[in-house]
């Protein structure tokens, strides 16, 4: 596609409940990054794909947070036993190598009720 | 650890006003500086980058200048239009984490007719 694709737009969970969101990078982009942006705050990072390899996932608030990139394209953020606090977008972004220009998609907003 | 302090919103303007969002930061080492922008609707996008002392980015009549000496890296555009209305987020990168992006909590900049 022409750009940074996340799935779905908008996700409801009751507490507890197991989330996943899906984040299709641009084509050929080895780079794919996630990020969450609480309300009125300002994105942050939570972990770094390089092809399939997760080389940085020191942003991962707790254990509840799983991502994953099997076949180096298409990513999945996994929430398990979703939080009240862990209502947020979802940013995604890709770059065609580390350090260079990235795009972002217009992420899933969480909400956990 | 790295942070970015950028001018509270909302700032609204009439259009062809002049434009300065404020931008200062704390890092290790000599980072590269950003800003983003994101437009109702869509996913942040790169305005605008600097990665030295003294560099000036420049995009779409907007400009952001390098300053190690206050740390600082405010944005500015001397003439507004109404479709510059959007977010606006500064950022940086540093050290050997060069794709890890620390965000500021962002500016709302609506513009009037």
């Amino acid at each position: 596609g022409a750009g940074v694709s996340q799935s779905p737009r908008y996700k409801v969970a009751k507490r507890g409940q197991d989330v996943a969101l899906r984040c299709d990078p641009i084509s050929g982009h080895v780079s794919l990054f996630w990020y969450q942006q609480a309300l009125g705050q300002g994105p942050e990072f939570l972990t770094y794909f390089q092809n399939e390899a997760q080389l940085d996932k020191s942003g991962l608030p707790s254990d509840r947070f799983f991502a994953e990139r099997p076949e180096g394209s298409v990513s999945t953020l996994k929430i398990q036993r979703t939080q009240q606090e862990d209502s947020a977008v979802y940013l995604c972004a890709s770059s065609l190598d580390t350090g260079l220009k990235l795009f972002f998609g217009s992420g899933t907003q969480l909400s956990v009720l | 650890g790295d942070s970015v302090t950028q001018m509270e919103g909302p700032v609204t303007l009439s259009e062809e006003a002049f434009l300065t969002i404020n931008c200062t930061y704390t890092a290790t080492g000599y980072p590269s500086l950003f800003w983003y922008v994101q437009y109702p609707g869509e996913g942040l996008q790169l305005l605008l980058k600097a990665t030295k002392a003294d560099d000036k980015g420049s995009n779409k009549g907007f400009e952001a200048t390098y300053r190690k000496e206050t740390t600082s890296f405010h944005l500015e555009k001397g003439s507004v239009q109404v479709s510059d209305s959007a977010v606006y987020f500064c950022a940086l990168s540093s050290g050997g984490s060069n794709y890890k992006l620390t965000f500021g909590k962002g500016t709302l900049l609506t513009v009037n007719p």
